[in-house]
């Protein structure tokens, strides 16, 4: 069965430093999504792709975070700097884009800045 | 915009007994999409039974129904003959039907149900 990949699945790192999220999402799904999840809290949508488009990154914290999907496939969420409050959960998602909109989700990658 | 409700961060039911999961929700919008994703510890999230709004017979999945009450604004979860690998945390999410953002999803804060053996 198709899934969404991420990685890492973990990352460590000290604050003020680079980190990078990798998601591919399910062949053939022309929507992608890259969630927050803090810990005992829901999903927060940060940026929407729609091909190699940004539909929406109204949420994403464009001073340090940056997300890219180059050729409509893959794509990768960047921080820089991070941050304490940065540590989370980052859920990378994917959708047919037509239809009732089930999201597929990834395992996320967990983040923790020291 | 939307928002989503869920006021029952933690609940637990034994074994084969039924739970109730409870989700509120606000929008303007008349017709829309009601979901609930299931986060099982250390897994992905994955969709458990999804209603749409203009469908007056509530979603059923095998074990898992659902009360949709329009009026009321209301989506709450029944899980029935409940089983030790439905232990998970619990989302209820909106998505309109049309529209800008009509492909994204919002979600509650979550339940965390466990089943006791």
């Amino acid at each position: 069965e198709a899934e969404v990949a991420q990685s890492p699945r973990y990352k460590i790192t000290e604050k003020s430093q680079a980190v990078a999220f990798w998601c591919d999402p399910i062949s053939g799904h022309a929507t992608l999504y890259w969630y927050r999840q803090i810990l005992g809290q829901g999903p927060e949508l940060l940026v929407q792709f729609q091909d190699e488009s940004v539909v929406d990154d109204s949420q994403l914290p464009k001073d340090r975070f940056s997300a890219e999907r180059l050729k409509g496939v893959d794509s990768t969420l960047k921080i820089q700097p991070a941050e304490l409050g940065d540590s989370a959960m980052y859920l990378c998602a994917s959708s047919p884009g037509v239809g009732t909109g089930e999201l597929f989700f990834g395992e996320g990658s967990r983040l923790t800045v020291l | 915009a939307q928002t989503v409700t869920q006021s029952q961060p933690e609940m637990s039911v034994q074994e084969a007994e039924t739970v109730t999961l409870s989700c509120t929700y606000d929008t303007s919008e008349s017709n829309y999409y009601l979901f609930w994703y299931k986060q099982p510890p250390s897994r992905q999230m994955i969709l458990v039974i999804r209603q749409e709004a203009y469908k007056q017979q509530n979603a059923t999945e095998n074990r898992f129904s659902v009360n949709f009450q329009k009026a009321a604004k209301s989506f709450s979860l029944k899980i029935s003959d409940s089983q030790l690998g439905d232990t998970a945390m619990y989302f209820c999410a909106f998505r309109p039907f049309l529209g800008a953002g009509s492909y994204q999803l919002t979600f509650g804060k979550g339940t965390k149900l466990s089943v006791i053996p």
